[in-house]
């Protein structure tokens, strides 16, 4: 079964600042990986995937993920946080070639702080 | 082009009862995902209906049941409701059982007093 881990709860930067958030996988193979947004009171916000090819991903809002394999890795980066980016950040996983339901497994979140 | 929609946004429901939410998706797609996410939790998959049936199913009780529409819409309903049934339940959409770019909808926020 797959499985991700978020290790950070609760992240604070400044505004302006760079930003990394932290997300390991669990699954025998390469999975398909995404990122997605919350802000209070919402649903989910698709950020980025990746499915096959670079490892490097661009998404929306100006962030990016890179795939490491040899890490089950999947970090989300951000060079310049902007006060619009306080939210809840969710990373998922889904199992490729599964053509009976596309499930997602998701950590337990990061929440994202911005000072100004 | 209207997103995934959800009704109704708030619930309070009493331990025992029943409640149905519903969802519908966004234009042009036809599978239904159902997710729960619990205060300070990321969400947990409950089920997918694709072609009117239920094709993969998280680790929920049989009180957790659901249905889908000819036109696509689902509803999700929960029976014998639980205090730890509180949560925020969550739609998604997607273009087919085997896509995973799936669209959120704002979720309906349900109590359980």
């Amino acid at each position: 079964a797959q499985s991700v881990t978020q290790p950070d709860i609760h992240i604070t930067v400044s505004e302006g600042a760079s930003l990394e958030l932290r997300c390991n996988y669990s699954y025998g193979a390469t999975p398909y990986l995404f990122w997605y947004v919350q802000s209070p009171g919402q649903g989910l916000q698709l950020l980025l995937k990746y499915f096959s090819g670079d490892t490097l991903v661009q998404g929306i809002k100006g962030f990016e993920a890179e795939f490491k394999r040899s890490q089950s890795s999947f970090n989300l980066r951000k060079p310049s946080v902007h006060w619009s980016d306080a939210a809840e950040y969710f990373c998922a996983v889904g199992a490729p070639g599964n053509n009976a339901g596309n499930m997602l497994t998701f950590g337990g979140g990061t929440r994202l702080m911005v000072k100004p | 082009d209207a997103g995934v929609t959800q009704s109704p946004t708030h619930l309070i429901k009493t331990r025992g009862q029943q409640v149905t939410l519903r969802c519908s998706p966004k234009s042009g797609h036809d599978t239904v995902s159902w997710y729960q996410q619990a205060l300070g939790q990321g969400p947990q998959f409950i089920f997918q209906y694709y072609e009117e049936e239920e094709r993969q199913r998280g680790n929920f009780p049989d009180r957790f049941s659901g249905h889908q529409f000819p036109n696509y819409s689902s509803e999700l309903n929960v029976n014998a409701l639980l205090l730890g049934d509180s949560a925020l339940y969550l739609c998604a959409s997607s273009l087919g059982p085997g896509l995973y770019e799936q669209y959120f909808g704002p979720g309906t926020r349900l109590t359980v007093t």
